[in-house]
């Protein structure tokens, strides 16, 4: 079973910086299995990256992806309000049970 | 454009079964998978189990043989029943879409190679569950 940790828990920013969230994986996975999402209060996730880097439809391209093996980062390029938000890892597709990250709160400073 | 429609009962007692239901609409049930998620108030994504139209279903070992996920005969909805629930069941449940696509890329007399895009895209409202006595 693939365990996700993901770090920081919480991140204090101002809008117009960058953040950088960090998911790592127990084990080797494969990049077309590490998915991004998106959460606000009251709300269902969104699917933001799928495939370690490819964008969802309608996602800004100031939302990037990278990584690979058991080393993945999400990049949020100039924060707007709108990107204020909890962001989970899940690697899925790969093998059951497909396992989320805890979540990283990226927070007004 | 598939939305996901869910009901069922949102206060339930110890020991009794929760049971909901994901209603498919606006799109095809074949070739996804079909998929419960919840989330424990305050905390994050606990991935439940999915099946898809052929029947096959997968359950995360932590949950055990709570488990069942079923789709009715006609492929336009699905249930999840979570047996003996506890308190610590309380959560909110989603139902979602799940893709695993498979496209070639190019192929050869040796083989294809082929990209895969493999993701959950569609979501559900949510229903909370509360367990209380």
């Amino acid at each position: 079973e693939v365990v996700l940790t993901q770090s920081p828990g919480t991140v204090s920013l101002s809008p117009g910086e960058r953040a950088t969230l960090s998911c790592r994986a127990s084990q080797s996975i494969i990049s077309s299995s590490l998915v991004w999402y998106q959460q606000k209060p009251g709300q269902a996730p969104r699917l933001l990256i799928y495939g370690t880097s490819t964008r969802a439809t309608g996602v800004p391209d100031r939302f990037s992806g990278s990584g690979s093996g058991t080393d993945f980062t999400l990049t949020i390029d100039r924060l707007e309000p709108d990107d204020f938000a909890v962001y989970y890892c899940q690697q899925y597709g790969d093998s059951p049970p497909y396992n989320f990250g805890q979540g990283t709160k990226v927070e007004i400073k | 454009q598939v939305q996901l429609q869910q009901w069922g009962a949102g206060l339930l007692k110890p020991s009794e079964t929760l049971s909901l239901t994901c209603g498919v609409y606006g799109g095809s049930f074949n070739s996804f998978y079909w998929t419960w998620v919840r989330q424990i108030p305050g905390k994050g994504l606990e991935w439940i189990g999915e099946i898809n139209e052929r029947g096959d279903t997968d359950s995360s070992p932590s949950l055990g043989s709570r488990v069942t996920i079923s789709a009715d005969t006609s492929r336009t909805h699905f249930s999840l029943r979570l047996s003996s629930v506890t308190a610590a069941d309380t959560a909110a449940y989603y139902c979602v879409r799940g893709r695993r696509d498979r496209r070639a890329l190019s192929c050869s007399l040796r083989g294809c190679t082929y990209a895969y895009s493999y993701y959950m895209d569609v979501w559900g409202e949510g229903t909370t569950v509360t367990v209380s006595s």
